[in-house]
């Protein structure tokens, strides 16, 4: 199974902040990462795929880059909803993994 | 706009079978490139992807559930389901149901998930 290990676990950090979550793969799974948003006692919301492709209605502040086996999902200016589980997960192969997540809280 | 929902027992006992539904409106779970997927999250734990199925009827497993673990369609009521046998407290999650448009694209659509306790 390819691993998948994101940092940091929990983030602190306030409005109007950029912040940057990394994820790196256990083997190269060329640009097959995606990116979610969960939020308490929600589903995952799909953000980006194929690690730097905004899904639509996704805010523009949101961005990914990597190739290989390192990733980033960087958020430009932090708003309030945005507070909220990060997840990020591999596609390349089976069984496709994920993240332990980053908690992003309100400093 | 395509809507996934799981149902099914929200307790099972240990030694037991877990068995899900997802209801799929919006869409045909027969038609497309579309792979229908299991993924479970226990409480305060990240996401483990169980297996999916295409719509074709071909299945793909994750090999650390595989051996207990068997999910089938029911085209003519637009539904997918697992089954996961042999349950102890560690299978205790929020089970998604969720969708993904091609071999190995991300997970779209999702379902709001449902709880399964596993306890005597």
């Amino acid at each position: 199974d390819i691993q998948m290990t994101q940092s940091p676990s929990s983030l602190s950090a306030s409005v109007g902040d950029r912040v940057t979550i990394t994820c790196r793969a256990s083997q190269s799974i060329n640009n097959y990462l995606n990116w979610y948003q969960q939020k308490p006692g929600k589903a995952p919301k799909f953000l980006i795929y194929a690690a730097s492709s905004l899904q639509s209605g996704v805010p523009s502040r949101f961005s990914g880059s990597g190739s290989g086996t390192d990733f980033t999902l960087t958020i430009s200016s932090l708003q309030p909803e945005d507070f909220a589980t990060y997840y990020c997960q591999q596609s390349y192969s089976m069984p496709f993994t994920f993240g332990q997540g980053t908690k992003l809280e309100i400093k | 706009q395509v809507q996934l929902q799981e149902s099914g027992p929200g307790l099972v006992k240990p030694s037991q079978t877990l068995s899900l539904t997802c209801t799929v409106s919006g869409g045909s779970i027969s038609s497309g490139s579309y792979y229908w997927t299991w993924i479970r999250q226990p409480a305060g734990k990240g996401l483990e992807w169980i297996g999916r199925i295409y719509t074709s009827g071909s299945t793909n497993y994750n090999p650390s559930l595989k051996s207990r673990v068997t999910i089938s369609a029911d085209t003519s009521k637009n539904q997918f389901s697992v089954k996961l046998n042999s349950v102890t407290a560690a299978d205790t999650a929020v089970y998604y149901c969720a969708r993904s448009y091609n071999w190995n694209s991300p997970f779209d659509y999702w379902g709001q998930g449902t709880l399964v306790t596993v306890s005597s």
